[in-house]
């Protein structure tokens, strides 16, 4: 069964920083890798979309790496802002799609 | 396009009762599937479908019943509802991006449902 973790659980860092959110899965025969944003009572986001068989996808000021073999994903996030501000998922995808529990970011003026 | 709406937005159940939660989508994707949300974690999948007629269990299907008669549309019905089933439910739909498999999803608003 396929399980997906999610390190820190929560992370407050002042704007302007530059951070890295981690995802970790536990097995590796996966179609693609998603990096979604969740602002509070709202729905999903898309953010990046990493397929199998890439290493890793850029939007902006995210950028988020694959490493299947090791089981990891990592979200970077350029230059903070306040509004950066929400909780981050990750979820891999063969098929049926697991969710790890996500991280919250706050990001302070 | 309207993308995935869901309906309706919020809903109080008394335990016992049953409803159905709606999940539509306009982007003629082959692939839909239902998520909840309890507090503080991630989504878990309760039914998926790979297209008309064709619906699977998820991590989490007890309670829960599905059918995929269109493209388009992918009701959950809660059976008899329980305190255990509130949570924030979400529709999804996927694509087929490449060849081979690789499914982008995207997300309904998501339905708030309380069970009294």
């Amino acid at each position: 069964k396929q399980e997906v973790t999610q390190i820190p659980a929560a992370l407050s860092v002042p704007e302007g920083e530059n951070l890295v959110l981690n995802c970790s899965f536990t097995d590796s025969a996966i179609y693609n890798l998603q990096w979604f944003r969740q602002d509070p009572g709202k729905g999903l986001t898309s953010l990046l979309l990493i397929q199998s068989s890439q290493r890793e996808q850029t939007s902006g000021r995210l950028n988020a790496s694959l490493d299947k073999s090791s089981g990891r994903s990592t979200l970077y996030i350029a230059a903070s802002q306040p509004g950066d501000s929400a909780t981050y998922l990750c979820a891999v995808s063969a098929g049926k799609s697991t969710f790890g529990d996500g991280t919250t970011l706050t990001v302070k003026p | 396009n309207a993308g995935v709406t869901q309906t309706p937005k919020f809903q109080v159940l008394k335990t016992g009762q049953s409803m159905t939660l709606q999940c539509a989508q306009d982007m003629n994707h082959e692939y839909m599937s239902w998520y909840r949300q309890d507090p503080g974690m991630g989504l878990r999948l309760i039914h998926y479908s790979v297209g008309a007629g064709i619906t699977d269990q998820g991590e989490v299907p007890n309670g829960y019943n599905v059918s995929r008669s269109t493209t388009e549309d992918f009701p959950l019905r809660l059976l008899s509802a329980a305190p255990s089933q509130t949570s924030v439910y979400f529709c999804a739909s996927s694509y087929s991006r490449l060849a081979g498999g690789v499914y982008e999803q995207y997300f309904g608003p998501g339905t708030r449902l309380t069970v009294t």
